[in-house]
């Protein structure tokens, strides 16, 4: 069965820096990789979906990759800003369904 | 292009209730899928559907819980008898092809349960 991890749980960095959220899954054989914003009581938006033969796609100040054989992707925020505080999660296809990690609660501090 | 709707975005159920949610998906996506997010944890996957079909519902707790997807209208995720621990946020995703074409998931703003 397919397990999602992601790390750290929680991040607060200051207004600026740039950052990388973690996400780490068992089984490789996926279809592609979908990362997802989430604000409080709120639904999700798709920030960014990766096909399994991708290593990376780019949008704006974001940068995610895929690296499928070691089962991690990672999302980089440059230049962070307080409107990226939120909750970050990533989930993976893997045919039938999605797997979602927990997510990262990021925080931006201006 | 409308987004996925849900609706009612909040419902309130005493328990032993029925609870009704309903998903209309973006136009032109034929497959459906539900999940929920129980308080402090991540989303888990109920059951994903293709117009009149089921097509995975190995998410789904096998009592109280139904769904479908009507060749007209809405799907509609069905909870008899509600229990406290019911209480949660349901979210509904589209997407216009199934998931081993590799599509996008779009999401709905969910309808939060709330079962006293």
């Amino acid at each position: 069965k397919q397990e999602v991890t992601q790390i750290p749980a929680a991040l607060s960095v200051p207004e600026g820096e740039n950052l990388v959220l973690n996400c780490s899954f068992t089984d490789s054989a996926i279809y592609n990789l979908q990362w997802f914003r989430q604000d409080p009581g709120k639904g999700l938006t798709s920030l960014l979906l990766i096909q399994s033969s991708q290593r990376e796609q780019t949008s704006g100040r974001l940068n995610a990759s895929l690296d499928k054989s070691s089962g991690r992707s990672t999302l980089y925020i440059a230049a962070s800003q307080p409107g990226d505080s939120a909750t970050y999660l990533c989930a993976v296809n893997a045919g039938n369904q999605f797997y979602f990690g927990t997510g990262t609660s990021l925080t931006v501090i201006p | 292009n409308a987004g996925v709707m849900q609706n009612p975005r909040h419902l309130v159920r005493r328990r032993g209730q029925e609870a009704r949610l309903r998903c209309s998906p973006m136009k032109g996506h034929s497959h459906v899928y539900w999940y929920r997010q129980l308080p402090e944890e991540g989303l888990k996957f109920m059951v994903y559907l293709q117009k009149e079909n089921i097509i995975d519902e190995s998410g789904m707790p096998k009592e109280r819980f139904s769904a479908e997807f009507p060749k007209e209208g809405p799907s509609i995720l069905r909870i008899q008898q509600v229990v406290r621990g019911d209480s949660a946020a349901y979210f509904c995703a589209s997407s216009p092809t199934g998931l081993a074409g590799g599509p996008e998931q779009f999401f709905g703003p969910g309808t939060r349960l709330t079962v006293l």
